[in-house]
């Protein structure tokens, strides 16, 4: 079966950093996203990965190992605003979209 | 605001009743999505319009009705529901059906559904 995993909870502290993982096994793959969600909000779009390495914009990182199954998201500077669901999702080989459960992200002052 | 706009946010329903859920979008977007979000599962998808012809229903019950009635409007009617759907309901538009290049997904904020 198809699977992405992704951890259910995360706490960081204001200015610091954090990363979080994506792991996927899939029936081929099309692209990698993560999407922010507030709570009680839309998901938005944060991050397309395709190729491998890394793209940055802004306090934001998203890595990409196809080889490894594996992404990141990387979080510096972190902002009290930066508290929300970070969803991680695969297109396979259908152009499906398989997604994670989710990352609750919780920054303490 | 998203470009995607979900009424009713909330709502609450009897397992006898029929309602529906409307989406709206005003980005031009020719696909249309339901989503369902349960809480600390991944997301469900439900059905897809692409160019308002539907392309996809994940074996969604029949008490879920979809009707997509032109490229910018979406429905979702509920009839005899169960208290197991009780789950945040998303819609999302993109510019082209899941096969199309980075095809990023615009949300609308969800309609919470509670069924008693």
């Amino acid at each position: 079966g198809q699977n992405i995993d992704q951890p259910t909870e995360m706490t960081a502290t204001e200015g610091a950093i954090v990363q979080i993982n994506c792991t996927y096994q899939t029936s081929g793959f099309n692209g990698l996203f993560w999407y922010q969600q507030h709570a009680g909000e839309a998901p938005t779009f944060l991050s397309y990965n395709v190729l491998d390495g890394l793209e940055e914009k802004g306090r934001f990182s998203s890595f990409l190992s196809r080889s490894k199954g594996y992404s990141y998201l990387l979080l510096k500077e972190l902002q009290m605003k930066d508290s929300a669901s970070y969803l991680c999702a695969v297109r396979d080989s259908n152009y499906q979209l398989i997604w994670g459960a989710g990352t609750k992200l919780i920054i303490k002052p | 605001e998203t470009g995607v706009t979900q009424t009713p946010r909330h709502l609450v329903m009897g397992m006898t009743n029929k309602k529906s859920l409307k989406c709206e979008q005003h980005l031009g977007h020719n696909a249309m999505y339901w989503y369902k979000q349960s809480a600390k599962k991944p997301l469900e998808l439900m059905f897809v319009y692409s160019l308002e012809e539907r392309v996809e229903n994940n074996s969604v019950p029949s008490r879920f009705s979809p009707e997509c009635p032109n490229s910018s409007h979406l429905f979702l009617h509920l009839h005899t529901l169960q208290p197991e759907d009780s789950a945040l309901y998303l819609c999302a538009s993109s510019h082209g059906g899941e096969e199309t290049g980075a095809n990023v997904l615009t949300f609308g904020a969800g309609s919470r559904l509670t069924v008693l």
